[in-house]
């Protein structure tokens, strides 16, 4: 199947200082990838959706000016948390869906990255 | 707006016992269900969906069946193993919604020997 892969998997950062996240589709083009957040045993709560070549749309309450969201390519997106704080900590997911034909086009998921700052 | 509502885990379960897992969903249109599952240390993956009510989704030897009478679709298998340990999320996807997926909380399932 579909592979989505991210990096780093985990990663410990300052208060204050901006943390990249990086999520590739390995062997599919993506023509649309989501940005999602989980809390622990809390539900994935989709922060963003971003298409190739064009700016990301941000759901209610979610900060643009602080998640920035690059889509530069069909098989690359990048999250970058800046100034991040504490309460910014927490599991970040990504999937990516491909083009296809169809009312559905399912998303592939990566392993998601833990987010801490201390 | 939509929302899911699977039950709270963790399950434990022997090896060979049933499996249920309820979820129960609201959205303004005609969603799409689905369940994903979500093993230690790995990405969620998509373990069956149902399109249109009365459907029915399968895999591995998991099913659910679109009930659109009682907006539900809980997850079932007939006789779990170890290997089937994970977290599994039930999802919608409403077109309306420009096929953004809205999750259930997630529930954990622990199989024993």
């Amino acid at each position: 199947g579909a592979v989505v892969s991210q990096h780093p998997s985990w990663v410990i950062c300052k208060s204050g200082t901006s943390v990249k996240i990086e999520c590739r589709s390995l062997d599919f083009q993506a023509t649309t990838m989501f940005w999602y957040r989980q809390f622990p045993k809390q539900s994935l709560m989709l922060m963003a959706t971003s298409n190739e070549g064009s700016k990301a749309t941000y759901e209610q309450g979610v900060e643009k000016d602080k998640f920035l969201i690059n889509h530069a390519s069909l098989t690359l997106s990048t999250l970058t948390v800046t100034s991040a704080h504490p309460e910014d900590s927490s599991f970040y997911i990504c999937s990516a869906r491909a083009r296809m034909a169809g009312d559905y086009n399912e998303q592939f998921f990566g392993p998601g990255t833990r987010l801490t700052v201390l | 707006g939509d929302s899911v509502t699977q039950m709270e885990g963790p399950v434990t379960l022997s090896e060979e016992a049933f499996l249920t897992i309820n979820c129960t969903y609201t959205a303004t249109g005609y969603p799409s269900l689905f369940w994903y599952v979500q093993y230690p240390g790995e990405g969620l993956q998509l373990l069956l969906k149902a399109t249109k009510a009365d459907d029915k989704g399968s895999n591995k030897g998991f099913e659910a069946t679109y009930r659109k009478e009682t907006t539900s679709f809980h997850l079932e298998k007939g006789s779990v193993q170890v290997s089937d340990s994970a977290v599994y999320f039930c999802a919608l996807s409403d077109l309306g919604g420009g096929n953004k997926l809205t999750f259930g909380t997630g529930t954990q399932l622990k199989v024993e020997l």
